[in-house]
């Protein structure tokens, strides 16, 4: 079936540096990708829509320059998060459906990727 | 607007035990209901949807019916195992849209 991998799963950094996320789908093409943001003890919030070759999408409140979306290929989103500060510390997670595919039913999701920013 | 409003866990079972969590949702026009489930060290895995009113969703032993009048998705099991222990989403998307709104999550342990 459809797999899609993050990288890191966890990563810590200093404030004011920047962390790269990447997600892949590993056997499918996903011309489409989301990125969530999960807070402790809340939902998933759909942060932005990540399409290949074009700028992505973002969410109503979401800074796009301090969430820099990359969608270079089919099978390659990277999420990252700019001069980092504590409160971006969070759970990122990411999903994409094949290509040929549409509808929230078919999406794959990722493991995830704790961010803690010390 | 949309959103999904969750049981609030966490729930500890026995094994058996029979389960319930609770799900209701805010929409505007007819969304699709989903629940996600989600294991240790795992990404979100479809366990179960349910796409109009009075459809029935099952999967694994777990079922969720969509009741448009309680605007509810109320997940259940008969008997739960311990390799369901999990973190359990309900959400929902728009009529022919990819992005999904969540409910917060209730984590599930069930023991032996």
């Amino acid at each position: 079936g459809a797999v899609v991998s993050q990288h890191p799963s966890w990563v810590i950094c200093k404030s004011g540096t920047s962390v790269k996320i990447e997600c892949r789908s590993l056997d499918f093409q996903a011309t489409t990708m989301f990125w969530y943001r999960q807070f402790p003890k809340q939902s998933l919030m759909l942060m932005a829509t990540s399409n290949e070759g074009s700028k992505a999408t973002y969410e109503q409140g979401v800074e796009k320059d301090k969430f820099l979306i990359n969608h270079a290929s089919l099978t390659l989103s990277t999420l990252t998060v700019t001069s980092a500060h504590p409160e971006d510390s969070s759970f990122y997670i990411c999903s994409a459906s094949p290509s040929s595919l549409w509808g929230a039913n078919v999406l794959t999701f990722g493991a995830g990727s704790r961010l803690t920013v010390l | 607007g949309n959103s999904v409003t969750q049981m609030e866990g966490p729930v500890t079972l026995s094994e058996e035990a029979f389960l319930t969590i609770n799900c209701t949702y805010t929409a505007t026009g007819y969304p699709s209901l989903f629940w996600y489930v989600q294991y240790p060290g795992e990404g979100l895995q479809l366990l179960l949807k349910a796409t109009k009113a009075d459809d029935k969703g099952s999967n694994k032993g777990f079922e969720a019916t969509y009741r448009k009048e309680t605007t509810s998705f109320h997940l259940e099991k008969g008997s739960v195992q311990v390799s369901d222990s999990a973190v359990y989403f309900c959400a929902l998307s728009r009529t022919g849209a990819n992005n999904l709104f969540f409910g917060t999550g209730t984590r599930l342990t069930v023991i032996p």
